[in-house]
């Protein structure tokens, strides 16, 4: 079954504690990126990456890391996580950027910050 | 800047009835306008439109766009419960990359039985 998974679904840490989100597809897209969702401020793109080894600043990259050393697998790092990085994440993939009907999109991260 | 207004914010209805969601937008380079369904998971894809004054059409969703006004709308006629989400307009231009997608900020709908 093609999909897009992320792991952990449900995170609650404490600032300063390093983490990684997990963002895997099995589709062989080449396009991947992260979005952050928070209320009334709809989905933010954080980082994304057009193959590997090929990744770039969204909209709002502070605070994040990506690394893209293998096509299917795309994770989100958080150095040391801050309160107001307390929100709902979602990876998503496509065959290519221009693939917008075709973007898949994984079941998100609640995130908690303490 | 690219940008994408949604309108309403929220709204409920009955079973049964119609809604009409908006969305207009800035855009410097337009491709095409996307619309989702979010539940309380990822979002799924709805609709692509690319011309205006062209209806897509699924079951009883549909939406039409209208470049000249810079907007489309999204409609649901006889409304379910299983209709109940947030519903995420997307506007798409020639860029790539990061400046390639800017989404709005959503239209929670609520059906009660």
């Amino acid at each position: 079954e093609a999909q897009v998974t992320q792991n952990p679904r449900y995170l609650i840490t404490v600032t300063g504690k390093k983490l990684t989100v997990t963002c895997s597809q099995n589709m062989n897209h080449e396009y991947m990126s992260w979005y952050r969702q928070d209320p009334g401020l709809g989905l933010r793109q954080i980082y994304y990456s057009m193959n590997v080894e090929v990744t770039d600043k969204g909209d709002v990259p502070e605070g994040y890391k990506v690394s893209r050393k293998e096509k299917r697998n795309f994770p989100l790092i958080l150095e040391s996580p801050s309160p107001n990085q307390t929100s709902l994440y979602f990876c998503a993939s496509s065959l290519s950027p221009v693939s917008y009907n075709e973007q898949f999109f994984g079941p998100g991260t609640r995130l908690t910050v303490l | 800047e690219d940008k994408v207004v949604q309108s309403p914010l929220s709204l409920v209805v009955h079973e049964g009835d119609t809604v009409t969601l908006n969305c207009s937008y800035e855009v410097t380079n337009f491709r095409s306008l996307l619309w989702y369904k979010q539940e309380k998971k990822a979002p799924t894809f709805l609709f692509m439109l690319t011309s205006s004054g062209i209806e897509k059409k699924s079951g009883r969703l549909s939406s039409i766009l209208d470049k000249k006004e810079l907007s489309s709308i999204l409609n649901i006629t006889a409304t379910q419960t299983g209709d109940s989400a947030i519903y995420l307009c997307v506007i798409t231009n020639m860029d790539t990359g990061r400046r390639a997608l800017t989404f709005g900020s959503g239209t929670r709908l609520q059906v009660q039985p």
